[in-house]
């Protein structure tokens, strides 16, 4: 069974301030997506990382895969209260899979 | 486009009721998941359908649950008999088939097994 390990699993920091968080696996996966999940919705995807190193940048968020596509990070520079929400990874294998493998996620809070 | 529609948006029943979600796809979607998330497990795939035919059913917990997909704009999950470890929130969600294509997740039943 595949497993992804996000860290840390709840943040809580002050606007304008910089977070990283994390998603790890001893597995390797052909691909990982980001969700952002606000409360009573469901996941929104933000993006998807296909290739080892590939760095991809939407506005403030910066999203990194692993070179050996076991792991990934989230880096958001100077934080808004817009960003609240719960941050997914989700890994697959193959580009036509269906099955994605999602981490248990990262409560982010930002206070105004 | 209004998006994946599920139904209804929250549910409390009590222990050994039946629990019938429903699911609306995006119109040309040709994938459609369902999904459950709690605070202990995260998000787990409960089952896959591709062209209205269940592909991978083995996230589906026990007899208990069940799914079907009738046609391609619509879906059920149903639970009989409900139990309390079934409270959770169900996501439908949908997808083209293309590669690394998106899936779009529905705003979610909660439901509530008292």
């Amino acid at each position: 069974t595949q497993l992804l390990e996000q860290s840390p699993q709840f943040l809580s920091i002050q606007e304008g301030e910089n977070l990283t968080v994390y998603c790890n696996s001893s597995s390797v996966f052909s691909s990982l997506q980001w969700y952002r999940q606000e409360p009573g919705e469901g996941p929104v995807l933000l993006v998807t990382v296909v290739t080892g190193g590939e760095v991809k940048k939407l506005k403030r968020l910066t999203f990194q895969f692993g070179d050996a596509r076991k792991d990934s990070s989230l880096h958001i520079t100077a934080a808004q209260p817009g960003d609240t929400g719960l941050y997914l990874c989700a890994g697959a294998n193959g580009a036509g899979s269906y099955q994605l493998t999602f981490g248990k996620g990262t409560k982010l809070s930002v206070i105004p | 486009d209004a998006g994946v529609i599920q139904s209804p948006r929250h549910e409390v029943t009590e222990m050994g009721q039946e629990v019938t979600l429903r699911c609306k796809p995006i119109s040309g979607h040709n994938s459609l998941f369902w999904y459950r998330q709690t605070m202990m497990r995260g998000l787990e795939l409960l089952i896959y359908f591709n062209n209205n035919v269940p592909i991978d059913d083995s996230g589906m917990p026990e007899d208990r649950f069940s799914a079907k997909m009738p046609n391609a704009s619509f879906s059920t999950l149903k639970i009989q008999p409900s139990e309390p470890r079934d409270s959770a929130v169900y996501f439908c969600a949908s997808r083209t088939g293309g590669p690394w294509s998106e899936q779009y997740f529905g705003p979610g039943t909660r439901l509530t097994v008292t």
